[in-house]
């Protein structure tokens, strides 16, 4: 059973657009949201991470938005740019401090 | 955050053989993990290596497939054995340290198995 949905699986965004990024959790438990960012070749690197206390974050160009209630959090990537061009994995963890991650979205900024 | 090495980067193995896989920290950690992520999967975790015991296998990992050595807070090693082409992946370590939720990622190790 996977416990964290995320969608969509791959995404196109032109240069200077919104790229949006969902997840879905089902475990009332998780109380810690990060992103991931991977780039080919490397392994993944923490972007951005939320606590359910709060129902938005920003660093820079990206923002998490939470929805506690719906049991939902989403990335947000503005004036998106080709070097942004990446796969992206959410993830949720809980008590055991191990997390559940997303399939991952595989995100295409043209030029 | 700290410096996660590992070796090798990459390496392509016949079937029926094994390769043992290196995770080195710059710092000592708490925890150190293997996961596995297949070709546009996402990431699966395998074992937790713990620091002098046996490692904490998950659901459908075995150590006779996986065996996993933790002899120190900055080192550990997964042995991919009598490898098949399934085995084929990326291999990632991971870390935690005490009082963090954030679990930080080495380069991964990419095998092809033939």
């Amino acid at each position: 059973q996977q416990q964290v949905k995320q969608s969509p699986q791959s995404l196109i965004v032109q240069k200077g657009g919104i790229s949006i990024i969902n997840c879905a959790y089902e475990n009332t438990a998780f109380d810690y949201f990060p992103w991931y960012q991977q780039f080919p070749g490397k392994g993944p690197a923490l972007l951005i991470a939320i606590r359910p206390d709060v129902s938005e974050k920003k660093e820079g160009r990206f923002t998490i938005s939470f929805n506690k209630s719906a049991k939902q959090f989403s990335l947000h990537i503005m004036d998106s740019q080709p070097g942004d061009s990446a796969t992206y994995f959410c993830a949720a963890s809980g008590g055991s401090y191990i997390p559940t991650f997303g399939r991952g979205t595989s995100l295409i900024v043209h030029p | 955050s700290a410096v996660i090495s590992q070796k090798p980067s990459r390496d392509i193995c016949q079937r029926g053989t094994s390769l043992t896989i290196q995770c080195q920290v710059d710092s000592q950690v708490t925890m150190m993990f293997w996961y596995r992520q297949q070709p546009g999967q996402s990431l699966t975790l395998i074992a937790t290596a713990n620091q002098g015991s046996e490692a904490t296998y998950e659901s459908g990992f075995v150590i006779d497939k996986f065996p996993i050595s933790r002899p120190n807070l900055t080192f550990s090693t997964l042995t991919v054995s009598n490898m098949s082409p399934e085995d084929s992946s990326i291999y990632l370590c991971s870390v935690r340290w005490s009082g963090q939720e954030t679990q930080y990622f080495g380069p991964g190790t990419r095998l092809l198995v033939l």
